[in-house]
């Protein structure tokens, strides 16, 4: 079955730290897709990237970074100079693309307070 | 336009009464879903449906159901309403099935009193 772990509950940050948000996955598939969503104070969830299983590539977007290795099971996510608009609850996600329950699982969630 | 609409956004209803939630998207995606997110944060999801299967997560009551009239639509009724079942509740879709990004609605929050 497919797992994901947050293992930080809660990361308070002062403004212009860099943070990085954990994120562990299990499963048995070869083929599969993680994600990262933010979800603000208001509420709504917003996407924020996609890796499927064969592209170890890191990714920057901007201030925003991601860490996918295999070896570890590990998708971090790192957000360099932190600003209060990047208070929110992330949840990383996985979704297993052959086989399994086609049912996608997410982590329970990293809440971020950025402090002014 | 908002591509992934749910109504109403708050529901406040007494234990015992059935009530729906209404979903629309117009991205065209193939795939809808359903997900409880309770006090904690923590997301689950419910149930997924495209054209061709729903897919129940077995964990669900049977007092839910997901309903589709179409393939922009999915609503959830309710049924028997328990205190345990207040939490917001989000529609999403996606294109391609599980790999596809999720676009998530606003949500609505449900308070069984």
């Amino acid at each position: 079955a497919q797992k994901v772990t947050q293992a930080q509950t809660e990361i308070s940050v002062v403004e212009k730290e860099d943070v990085t948000l954990d994120c562990v996955y299990e499963t048995r598939d070869t083929t599969y897709y993680l994600f990262w969503y933010k979800q603000p104070p208001s509420g709504e969830l917003v996407f924020l990237i996609r890796r499927n299983s064969f592209d170890e590539q890191n990714e920057i977007s901007g201030r925003y970074s991601w860490n996918f290795q295999k070896s570890t099971s590990s998708f971090n996510f790192t957000i360099t100079a932190s600003q209060v608009v990047d208070s929110a609850v992330y949840f990383c996600a996985l979704s297993e693309g052959i086989g399994g329950s086609y049912i996608p699982t997410f982590g329970r969630g990293t809440s971020l307070i950025v402090h002014p | 336009d908002t591509a992934v609409s749910q109504t109403p956004k708050y529901l406040v209803t007494q234990m015992g009464n059935d009530k729906s939630i209404k979903c629309e998207q117009n991205l065209g995606h193939d795939t809808m879903y359903w997900y409880k997110q309770d006090s904690k944060k923590f997301l689950k999801i419910m149930f997924s449906y495209n054209n061709k299967e729903l897919i129940i997560n077995e964990t669900v009551p049977n007092r839910f159901s997901p309903k589709s009239p179409d393939k922009a639509h999915l609503n959830l009724h309710i049924n028997s309403l328990e205190l345990g079942d207040s939490a917001v509740y989000f529609c999403a879709s996606s294109q391609e099935g599980m790999a596809g990004i999720q676009y998530f609605g606003a949500g609505t929050r449900l308070s069984v009193l």
